[in-house]
């Protein structure tokens, strides 16, 4: 079975600033995909990006952007001109090429400082 | 579109009795999922469909908990009888299986969830 980890609980952030989240998985597949999403209070899941394991290169949106690193399992967010509205849980997910189900990390709660 | 749809928003019972949790997906959308959201346990996935159909139902925590899907435009998570372990975020989620070219559309759009309390 797939796993992910987020080994960072909480991260805090200066507004304007860089963050990255951390997120690891655990496969044995080749195909699958990978997705960042923001819960803010409202407790509305949003999708932040995706990335395509077939795909070298790393996706960005706008102020998001991901450094996907598949010999090691790593996908981790970076996100850049931290907002105040950029608070909030955030999930890192892997979904199989073979199933329909996302598989969730923990979270990791980003807190921006004005 | 009006997104995936949830009722009721917030729902307190009483232990013991029957809850029923409702779900309107993305019309169109061909995999509905419910997930169950708790501070301990975080994101576990419940039982998701295809077409209507229940595909796999093994997050499913007890008897106690059953969900049909009758049309593609209504989804039902029923726990029977609650119990005060049973409070927690309950969300539904819609996604369209859909291929174009290499890139599957995969992406699951999340209602925004229906908060439990069994006292």
């Amino acid at each position: 079975a797939q796993t992910v980890t987020q080994s960072q609980p909480e991260m805090s952030v200066q507004e304007a600033e860089t963050v990255t989240l951390s997120c690891t998985y655990d496969t044995s597949e080749s195909d699958y995909y990978l997705f960042w999403y923001k819960q803010p209070p409202s407790r509305q899941m949003i999708l932040v990006i995706r990335q395509e394991a077939y795909k070298q290169q790393n996706a960005t949106e706008n102020r998001f952007s991901v450094n996907f690193q598949k010999a090691a399992k790593s996908f981790s967010l970076k996100i850049s001109d931290s907002q105040l509205g950029d608070a909030a849980m955030y999930f890192c997910a892997y979904r199989s090429e073979y199933g329909n189900k996302l598989v969730f990390g923990a979270g990791t709660i980003l807190r921006v400082k004005s | 579109d009006a997104g995936v749809i949830q009722s009721p928003r917030h729902e307190v019972t009483e232990m013991g009795q029957e809850v029923t949790l409702r779900c309107k997906p993305i019309s169109g959308h061909d995999y509905l999922f419910w997930y169950r959201q708790t501070m301990m346990r975080g994101l576990e996935l419940l039982i998701y469909f295809n077409n209507n159909v229940p595909i796999d139902d093994s997050g499913m925590p007890e008897d106690r908990f059953s969900a049909k899907m009758p049309n593609a435009s209504f989804s039902t998570l029923k726990i029977q009888p609650s119990e005060p372990r049973d409070s927690a975020v309950y969300f539904c989620a819609s996604s369209l299986y859909h291929i174009q070219g290499r890139s599957m559309n995969t992406e699951a759009f999340f209602g925004q969830g229906t908060r439990l309390t069994v006292v």
